[in-house]
């Protein structure tokens, strides 16, 4: 089955800056990946997805990278706002359909003012 | 649009009961998932429904476990005779369709059940 594994637990960052958050699958034959963000007491909200046909995709202040030779996914959140400090989590579907999201530990993003 | 509703948001239970959570999808879904989320771990899936019909439960425990999403009313998940490692928070996503490019599964805000 799929693991999926993120590089760091916790990332602190300053008001402004640049976050990047990276993640790491092992199923080579994966083809959708999705980016959530889960604040305290509440359920994870969609950020951005991205298939494997693409190598980039972007959002509002965000953007989704997809490196497929190397099985590694980043999201990279631009001027980086107290209002994004949250826990992120990648997450890979699988299922014929990619309905079975796996999901990794998730990230802490701290976001100092 | 009313985003997907879960409910309780919070529950208690002694071990030995029955836990049963409520999940109401988005409008105009008919697909529903539902989650299990430890302490500091990721979402793990459990159950896939569509309207009447489980599609794929290969993530729920073999025992005390069901899910249901009738033609009428909420999807429920139930857990018989709850035991302390139930405690968690389950959450529930909807979405409009599947295809094989995947769809976006949008989450509840989850229930957090208690087993003391």
């Amino acid at each position: 089955g799929e693991s999926v594994g993120l590089h760091l637990p916790t990332l602190s960052v300053q008001e402004g800056d640049n976050s990047i958050i990276n993640c790491a699958y092992s199923n080579s034959a994966s083809d959708y990946f999705i980016w959530y963000k889960q604040e305290s007491g509440k359920g994870p909200q969609f950020i951005i997805d991205i298939r494997s046909n693409m190598d980039k995709r972007q959002g509002q202040r965000v953007t989704v990278l997809l490196n497929k030779t190397v099985k590694h996914l980043s999201l990279q959140i631009a001027a980086t706002q107290p209002g994004d400090s949250a826990v992120y989590f990648c997450a890979v579907g699988s299922g014929g359909s990619n309905y079975k999201l796996t999901f990794g530990k998730g990230t802490l993003l701290t976001v100092n003012p | 649009n009313a985003g997907v509703m879960q409910n309780p948001r919070h529950l208690v239970r002694r071990r030995g009961q029955e836990a049963r959570l409520r999940c109401s999808p988005m409008k105009g879904h008919s697909h529903v998932y539902w989650y299990r989320q430890l302490p500091e771990e990721g979402l793990k899936f459990m159950v896939y429904l569509q309207k009447e019909n489980i599609i794929d439960e290969s993530g729920m425990p073999k025992e005390r476990f069901s899910a249901e999403f009738p033609k009428e009313g909420p999807s429920i998940l139930r857990i018989q005779q709850v035991v302390r490692g139930d405690s968690a928070a389950y959450f529930c996503a909807s979405s409009p369709g599947v295809g094989t490019g995947g769809y976006e599964q949008y989450f509840g805000p989850g229930t957090r059940l208690t087993v003391t």
